[in-house]
């Protein structure tokens, strides 16, 4: 009975491969998020979907791409991978009825670029 | 812009001592929420509080107490009798109300309980 739940939890790839992380919510939230931790532990957000259409798209590289194809999920996926992009990246969800609700986090996907 | 300051990198205590986690935050927005979440070794981010601008009330809640003064823009955590399991990374974190939700963390602060 997972709140938000990520996959896969690892991710170890080559440059310049493709590749997807999955976000599903059961919290019946209606917005989700993407963040990114690097390496010194900083937390900045990526993105944010509420009811399945953007609401936050920060200054990323448009290799990143989200995807919500219904309110309780929010993938990301990456093009062409680059060594810094190297991270930790969570997926989180609110009530966006309050946009200053907690958002409840996933346990992280780690991802490692050879 | 906001910007949230968390000015202690990493604190060492020993257990059963108090511990106080410093938080600075900046925003122009009249109306802002101020959390804490934890990140404890396994990785997890864990929601601690949320406090928002119009109530400057102090919360204790079991070992843990916030102190949040607007005057100084700071939004302070302490541990009391701290314990290894309180051994985290702590993040404080700010949301706007015209945000729609951004968080913006501090660096956090790596808190290390020793036996």
């Amino acid at each position: 009975d997972t709140a938000v739940s990520q996959t896969p939890k690892y991710l170890v790839t080559q440059m310049g491969n493709d590749k997807s992380i999955k976000c599903e919510q059961n919290l019946g939230h209606d917005t989700m998020y993407w963040y990114k931790q690097d390496s010194k532990k900083f937390l900045k957000i990526m993105f944010s979907y509420n009811n399945k259409e953007l609401i936050i798209n920060e200054t990323v590289p448009n290799r990143f791409s989200p995807k919500s194809p219904d309110k309780a999920h929010l993938n990301l996926h990456i093009n062409s991978l680059e060594l810094g992009d190297s991270a930790v990246y969570f997926c989180a969800s609110s009530h966006g009825g309050d946009w200053n609700q907690p958002q409840h986090f996933g346990d992280g996907t780690r991802l490692s670029i050879l | 812009a906001q910007k949230v300051t968390q000015a202690q990198t990493e604190i060492s205590v020993v257990e059963k001592e108090d511990v106080t986690l410093d938080c600075v935050y900046e925003t122009r927005d009249t109306t802002y929420y101020l959390f804490w979440y934890k990140q404890p070794p396994s990785g997890e981010l864990v929601f601690l509080i949320r406090r928002n601008s119009f109530d400057e009330q102090n919360e204790i809640s079991g070992r843990y107490s916030w102190n949040f003064q607007k005057s100084t823009s700071s939004f302070n955590f302490t541990i009391t009798a701290s314990q290894v399991v309180d051994s985290a990374v702590y993040f404080c974190a700010l949301s706007g109300g015209t945000s729609y939700g951004k968080l913006t963390f501090g660096q956090g602060t790596i808190l290390t309980v020793h036996p």
